[in-house]
């Protein structure tokens, strides 16, 4: 099993740009979701999905637009990239939301 | 919504002391607990988990406490290693379907 996988690893964007973060996971897992790492803060939650088709918002939504169209692939779309994007991003998937997550790499993603 | 914070951003010990990482919440709906550990340059790595229902629960040289009247949650690592040397945070599941997760203690183990 690969685990949950990220690509790219990194990515540099100009102000206005979109670009999509690739999420895949081969544990069969349901839930998905989408993390921004900052400096000084702890992981905050953009989108999750509960399974195929049905995605939600988390914490820190706007500007992020996601997508469940298969059980292992959850996209993360940046729709018109700005600086304060500039983050680190994390996939997490597990059986249920109430189970231990695990996470891929990360893109390290910088808007400038 | 949900405020996790940790107690101490850097803590240092002696290779082969114990360690004590601390969390607190806010929301004592939270009924689902995860540490989580971050080498650089990498994602969070699973550590050990606890539910609302118990107050301790022991893995390989790990241990969590949770206490819900204070709503505090610690990470014991027993002697501790040069490998435990990372970035250590908690995670509170709240609603349901989200994690809250705290700002993260960094442990450095001296040799």
């Amino acid at each position: 099993n690969a685990g949950v996988t990220q690509t790219p690893k990194f990515q540099v964007l100009k102000t206005g740009q979109s670009m999509t973060l690739q999420c895949a996971q081969d544990m069969n897992h349901e839930y998905m979701s989408w993390y921004r790492q900052d400096p000084g803060m702890g992981l905050r939650l953009i989108h999750y999905s509960v399974g195929a088709g049905i995605t939600d918002q988390g914490e820190v939504p706007n500007g992020y637009n996601v997508s469940r169209s298969t059980t292992e692939d959850f996209p993360l779309r940046l729709l018109s990239a700005a600086p304060s994007q500039t983050s680190v991003y994390f996939c997490a998937s597990s059986y249920g939301p109430g189970n231990e997550q695990f996470f891929g790499p990360g893109t390290r993603l910088t808007v400038l | 919504g949900e405020s996790v914070g940790l107690h101490l951003p850097t803590l240092s010990v002696q290779e082969g002391d114990n360690s004590i990482i601390n969390c607190a919440y806010s929301n004592s709906a939270s009924d689902y607990f995860i540490w989580y550990k971050q080498e650089s340059g990498k994602g969070p790595q699973f550590i050990i988990d606890i539910r609302s229902n118990m107050d301790k629960r022991q893995g390989q040289r790990v241990t969590v406490l949770l206490n819900k009247t204070v709503k505090h949650l610690s990470l014991q690592i027993a002697a501790t290693q040069p490998g435990d040397s990372a970035v250590y945070f908690c995670a509170v599941l709240v609603t349901g379907n989200q994690f809250y997760f705290g700002t993260g203690t960094s442990l450095t183990v001296i040799p």
